[in-house]
């Protein structure tokens, strides 16, 4: 069965520096990534996909992932965090028919002055 | 800008209610969804459609229907309300999948409180 395992529940990281979040996925085959982001009070929306070439991608707002079969994994980075990046992130796969989606618990991220 | 707009986005109701939500999308999309969202566990599915008038089970279907008379419209029906049933309650519409799987667009939510 799919599954999604992102697992931090929150992380703290202070404004400037680096961020990773993690994301762990169980999928038989090549899977469809994507992280979305949710503001406080918002609906989700999304940073960046992943479905075949360059497993490094590129989203919005500076975030970056990269699709490692090895380890089935996707994690999500970004150089450098501001203020306005405090927020709940999901991980999420969907099937090869791209109806279900499956997501992450979500990890949600602090941003500290 | 495309859109995804849910009727409510606070809802108390009383156990034993039965209880609608809405959510219109503009953007001519074919497929849409009803997820709950609860703290620690994400967003779990409960229907989805791919098409007007069609319906699917999603995860967690248990005491709820939906209803798709219109390609822009998709209610989430709770037959009657119980306080198991206190959550957030997001929509969201995708078009057909083109080369791989599209990106879905999501409704700002609806926090239903069940009493």
């Amino acid at each position: 069965a799919q599954s999604v395992t992102q697992p931090d529940i929150h992380i703290t990281v202070s404004e400037g520096a680096s961020l990773e979040l993690r994301c762990n996925y169980s999928y038989g085959a090549t899977p469809y990534l994507f992280w979305y982001v949710q503001s406080p009070g918002q609906g989700l929306q999304l940073l960046l996909k992943y479905f075949s070439g360059d497993t490094l991608v590129q989203g919005i707002k500076g975030f970056e992932a990269e699709f490692k079969r090895s380890q089935s994994s996707f994690n999500l980075r970004k150089p450098s965090v501001h203020w306005s990046d405090a927020a709940e992130y999901f991980c999420a796969v969907t099937n090869t028919g791209g109806f279900k989606t499956i997501f992450g618990a979500g990890t949600r991220l602090f941003v500290k002055a | 800008d495309v859109k995804v707009t849910q009727s409510s986005r606070y809802l108390v109701k009383r156990t034993g209610e039965k209880v609608f939500l809405e959510c219109v999308q503009d953007m001519d999309h074919e497929n849409m969804f009803w997820y709950r969202q609860d703290p620690g566990l994400g967003l779990r599915l409960i229907y989805f459609s791919y098409d007007v008038k069609m319906k699917e089970k999603g995860d967690i279907p248990e005491g709820y229907s939906v209803s798709r008379e219109k390609k822009e419209r998709f209610s989430l029906i709770l037959e009657s309300a119980s306080t198991n049933q206190t959550s957030m309650y997001l929509c969201a519409s995708s078009p057909n999948p083109g080369t791989g799987p599209n990106e879905q667009f999501f409704g700002p939510g609806t926090r239903l409180t069940v009493l």
